[in-house]
């Protein structure tokens, strides 16, 4: 079983749609990372949180350290949000463990 | 803004050879680190540093070594290619301060090993 596990890996959705994207993980971590890999491979980080919830523009990302449980939500979603997400976990001394990612494609 | 090089994009290698990726920094962060990205499997650290001249080995290392010699630069290399090692691979750097732990990424070299 893997440490960090995203749901789901695969989600498409019309423009507009509420979107979220669900990280769990078994280990104990100092914090959590949510960033966006766009087609040709870059990444970005879009947030690191510790607890409760951080908002920027149309995205929201929430932690519950007791469940073991992010999520990122996006609102409003746009064709040019679609990209990979990915959830890390720093387990301390910024060694992130990564989830396989969730493949988004948002349609026009 | 934090910029993060990585030397190629692309590379195309022949099995046995010895191959260098070479990221450099320029925000002086104290850590970076070497990644391999396959389908399936997601990112999967190979190296790190948090200072000139340290190396840590991360989950994946066999087959690889790493060099620092300056803050800014950090070398990943192969030193006798095989085709197992046919993969995307990303550099980041952090600062040490927890407030810069936000990874900052290279836009990432193509390996292919023929």
């Amino acid at each position: 079983k893997n440490e960090v596990e995203q749901s789901p890996q695969n989600l498409t959705a019309q423009e507009g749609e509420f979107i979220t994207i669900n990280c769990s993980y078994s280990v104990g971590i100092s914090a959590l990372h949510w960033l966006q890999q766009h087609p040709g491979g870059g990444i970005v980080s879009l947030f690191m949180l510790s607890s409760g919830k951080k908002k920027h523009g149309r995205l929201i990302a929430t932690i519950n350290i007791q469940e073991k449980h992010s999520s990122l939500h996006i609102t409003a979603s746009h064709p040019r949000d679609s990209a990979v997400y990915i959830c890390a976990v720093d387990q301390g001394a910024q060694k992130l463990v990564f989830g396989q990612g969730t493949r988004l494609t948002i349609n026009p | 803004d934090v910029k993060v090089t990585q030397s190629s994009r692309y590379l195309v290698k022949r099995t046995g050879e010895k191959v260098f990726l070479e990221c450099v920094q320029d925000m002086d962060h104290e850590n970076m680190f070497w990644y391999r990205q396959d389908p399936g499997l997601g990112l999967r650290l190979i190296y790190f540093s948090y200072d000139v001249k340290m190396k840590e080995k991360g989950d994946i290392p066999e087959g690889y070594s790493v060099s620092r010699e300056k803050k800014e630069r950090f070398s990943l290399i192969l030193e006798s290619a095989s085709t197992n090692q046919t993969s995307m691979y990303l550099c980041a750097s952090t600062g040490r301060e927890p407030a810069k732990n936000i990874q900052y990424f290279g836009a990432g070299t193509r390996l292919s090993v023929l």
